[in-house]
């Protein structure tokens, strides 16, 4: 599995975007970039995956190279309740027995400032 | 919409003892994932199952051991009991199957103390 790497910890202000980039250098041809949110005490809640250029749903984006060595996640206007650690993740996904397991690497842990 | 379903919520024992931990799967999921996460550490994986069959097998200790029964439910046995595996341990569940974003639906957590 590709490691990736992301800031230990970020802080933003209310209502501002917050972008947290990762990098995973060793990303295979079939695997796919996802990204994980979790609260203190709770399980960790996907946010969005994308395999290149960007992808945008309800909640986030998530912008792609072309050589895909990297990932941004964007979080528009974030408030405080999206203070949070952050998980950024690579791997394939499986159609034929199962979906790989996650590989969580050290997160970012974002504080969202009033 | 239903979620994934974890029990008990706080379970606490003492060391050498046993424990069991119980998930149940979101419906119609066919997949299902147990995580380890331990104080201030990134969760973990231990080990998944597919349509009730071991799929892959993660740092899971040996005195730990895991099954998926018929209707789809699964549980962690956890014996001979070490300080070092309090802990909360997720149960996750997918759909596979072709499509869609390979998503894991996590559950609330089960929180273990040893003592």
């Amino acid at each position: 599995l590709a490691k990736t790497t992301q800031p230990i910890s970020m802080d933003s202000y209310e209502g501002q975007e917050v972008n947290i980039t990762c990098s995973h250098n060793n990303i295979a041809t079939n695997d796919y970039i996802t990204w994980y949110q979790q609260f203190p005490s709770q399980g960790p809640r996907f946010i969005i995956q994308g395999y290149k250029t960007k992808v945008t749903n309800e909640v986030a984006s998530l912008f792609i190279p072309a050589d895909r060595k990297s990932s941004t996640l964007s979080l528009p206007r974030v408030s405080l309740s999206d203070t949070a650690v952050y998980y950024c993740l690579v791997g394939a996904i499986l159609y034929d027995f199962g979906n790989e397991k996650l590989t969580f690497g050290t997160g970012t842990r974002l504080t969202i400032i009033p | 919409a239903a979620g994934v379903i974890q029990s008990p919520r706080h379970l606490i024992k003492e060391k050498r003892e046993t424990a069991t931990l119980k998930c149940y799967p979101i419906p119609r999921h066919d997949t299902v994932y147990w995580y380890q996460q331990g104080p201030g550490q990134d969760p973990q994986f231990l080990i998944s199952f597919y349509e009730k069959m071991q799929s892959d097998k993660g740092s899971i200790p040996d005195r730990f051991s895991a099954q998926q029964f018929s209707d789809y439910h699964s549980e962690l046995n956890m014996s001979s009991l070490e300080l070092g595996d309090s802990a909360l341990y997720f149960c996750a569940s997918s759909l596979s199957g072709g499509g869609g974003d390979n998503e894991q639906f996590f559950g609330p957590g089960t929180r273990l103390t040893v003592l």
